[in-house]
């Protein structure tokens, strides 16, 4: 069974603070992905990695950043927390051109 | 601008009702669709259709393709409580990194 983490379940931080996710995956996935998931909005993209140091940005790369060293490890860097960041944050991963596997997803609040 | 488009946003149903969640697209160089079923957490698998015509089944859900007139649609016959849920559907288009277009999610909740 494939398996993806994420470091935490629920965080809350304070405006300007610098908040890293980290993800993994066990299934030496090349791709993998970071979303944010809004009431009404659905999933959006925010950057994704195809390849240990490759990143591309998604729909929505403002006010994030992203890093992969090594290939189970992808995360996802808010350099300067906003309220309007506070969202569910999920993680997927996947071989070349298939399914993605989402991890069980982190709730960020930004005070 | 590649985008993917479900209907209905929300639906409410009692047990034993049959639903069908619907999914249209507009996306370059069509590649596969894919269902999606999530509850309180991760999105979970449910199908990848790639072929038009061919439906795909397990257990009282079942989904179809039409790469003509570019829609899916996702059927839940015999509804349970535990099929409540936001069930998504996502499309994989252009370019070669397996990257995602997804709708914006249908919740179904089941009453008993």
């Amino acid at each position: 069974d494939v398996k993806v983490t994420q470091s935490s379940r629920y965080l809350v931080k304070r405006t300007g603070e610098k908040v890293f996710l980290e993800c993994v995956q066990d299934m030496d996935h090349e791709n993998m992905f970071w979303y944010r998931q809004d009431p009404g909005l659905g999933l959006r993209l925010i950057y994704f990695s195809y390849d240990v140091k490759m990143k591309e940005k998604g729909d929505i790369p403002e006010g994030y950043s992203v890093s992969r060293e090594k290939k189970e490890r992808f995360s996802l860097i808010l350099e300067s927390a906003s309220t309007n960041q506070t969202s569910m944050y999920l993680c997927a991963s996947s071989l070349f051109l298939g399914t993605q596997y989402f991890g069980p997803g982190t709730r960020l609040l930004v005070l | 601008e590649d985008k993917v488009v479900q209907s209905p946003l929300s639906l409410v149903v009692h047990e034993g009702d049959t639903v069908t969640l619907n999914c249209s697209y507009e996306v370059t160089n069509f590649r596969s669709l894919l269902w999606y079923k999530q509850e309180k957490k991760a999105p979970t698998f449910l199908f990848m259709l790639t072929s038009s015509g061919i439906e795909k089944k397990s257990g009282r859900l079942s989904s179809i393709l039409d790469k003509k007139e570019l829609f899916s649609i996702l059927n839940i016959t015999a509804t349970q409580t535990g099929d409540s849920a936001i069930y998504l559907c996502a499309v994989v288009g252009s370019g070669n990194t397996g990257k995602l277009i997804f709708g914006q999610g249908t919740t179904l909740q089941v009453k008993p």
